[in-house]
Formats: C-alpha cells, structure tokens, sequence
C-alpha cells in the first residue's frame, strides 16, 4: 500500500535557523508529493508540491526535492522565522480513476523561537 | 480568495447520538472530501465523492458513517450512532479535477467532534 512517514517532532528551532524536516514514502504507482502546512487555528494548507522524480517544490523560502531514488521529499528552508511556527505534513497521491486521495504522515510541529 | 467552509467548528455530542458535519467546497470543484484527525495521529481519508457518488473510500468508513450532497453546493458527512472513538477533527477539503494527480486540495478548518 501506499504510506508517509515523516520526522518525529516536535521540533524546536531558534530565528534564521536553518530547518529539514524529513519524508520518506512509499508507493504502489508513481506519486505526486506535497507539503501541507497547518497553522493554528486553521485549515490545511498546500505549501508546495512535485509532481515527477527531480523536480523541486517551493514556496515562501521552502524547498523540496522529488528523490525517487531514496523515495524522499524532505522539506527545507535556509532561515525560519517566527512565522513559520506550524504543524507540517507531507503527503502522497497516486491517481487512479476517480479516486485522488491524498496519503499524509504524521505532522510534524515546528516551534520557531525568536 | 475562495475557500472551503465547514459548520460547526465544534461539535459535542452524546455517544449513540447522530451528527452530520457541513461542508461548502469551493464552488466549481468536482472532487469532494473527507479525512479525520484523531489527535496526535495522521490525518486519515475516510471517503471521496465524485459525480454525484462516492468514487473511494477507507477502512474507516463503514456503515456508520454516510455523506451526501443534498443542493449542489453543500456537502455533509453524517455519523449515524457516534462511539467515543469517532472524536477527532474532520477535514472537507475540495479539488477541481483537472491537472492530474498533481491537482492541489483545498481543505477547511476543520470541525471538532468530540463525543462523550
């Protein structure tokens, strides 16, 4: 079947750190991948996405990399700010017909300290 | 910007009870869903409609659970006889169906259901 499995958090970093959050997956067919991102008090977000093997997702200072050699699509960004603080995911589709489910990992809570 | 809209965002209920969580996707969206959050665990799909159907749906989603799109812009997910367990945020989210699989979803804020 088809699974995410994200870094543990909860994470805590100070300002202008530098962040990676890891996803590793696993797939039947081909995925799509994305970053999803939660903050309080609000719904899910798309943070950015890939679509096939090498191709980088970004959005707001944050990265991705579609490995498909590895099965991973860890998430980066150079200097974190308050702002950033959030709940991350990462998640999977493989389309098949109809069906366009998105698989998600666990979340991961980011802390940004200033 | 359009978004996707969910009434109650919290919800109390007795055990036994039904309740039916509300949803308004985005309106020229084809592909509608529902995933929950049990707290402290992943977010879980429950079910994908499409086409006036349900096109997919999980383990989760057996007999108890049932949605429904009553007047084309609403969509509901109803929870016959609720059990302790069924307490969780429940997500909406819409999609328009074109792109392919890279096609992003548009979630609510989610609804609170806890049961007790």
């Amino acid at each position: 079947g088809n699974s995410v499995t994200q870094m543990e958090g909860p994470v805590t970093l100070s300002e202008e750190a530098f962040l990676t959050i890891n996803c590793t997956y696993t797939a039947t067919g081909y995925p799509s991948l994305f970053w999803y991102v939660q903050y309080p008090g609000e719904g899910l977000q798309l943070l950015l996405k890939a679509t096939k093997a090498d191709d980088k997702g970004s959005n707001k200072g944050f990265e991705a990399t579609y490995r498909k050699e590895t099965t991973s699509f860890h998430l980066e960004k150079g200097s974190v700010q308050v702002s950033d603080s959030a709940v991350y995911f990462c998640a999977l589709r493989i389309s098949s017909g109809s069906a366009r489910q998105l698989t998600f990992g666990s979340g991961t809570q980011l802390t940004v300290l200033p | 910007e359009p978004e996707v809209t969910q009434t109650p965002s919290h919800q109390v209920t007795q055990m036994g009870q039904e309740v039916i969580l509300r949803c308004v996707p985005i309106s020229n969206h084809l592909y509608f869903y529902w995933y929950r959050q049990i707290l402290g665990q992943k977010v879980e799909f429950l079910v994908s409609f499409y086409n006036n159907e349900i096109s997919e749906k999980s383990e989760i989603f057996d007999d108890q659970f049932s949605v429904e799109r009553p007047d084309g812009s609403n969509f509901t997910l109803k929870i016959r006889s609720t059990k302790l367990e069924d307490s969780a945020m429940y997500f909406c989210a819409s999609s328009s169906g074109t792109g392919g699989p890279g096609t992003e979803a548009f979630f609510g804020q989610g609804t609170r259901l806890t049961v007790v």
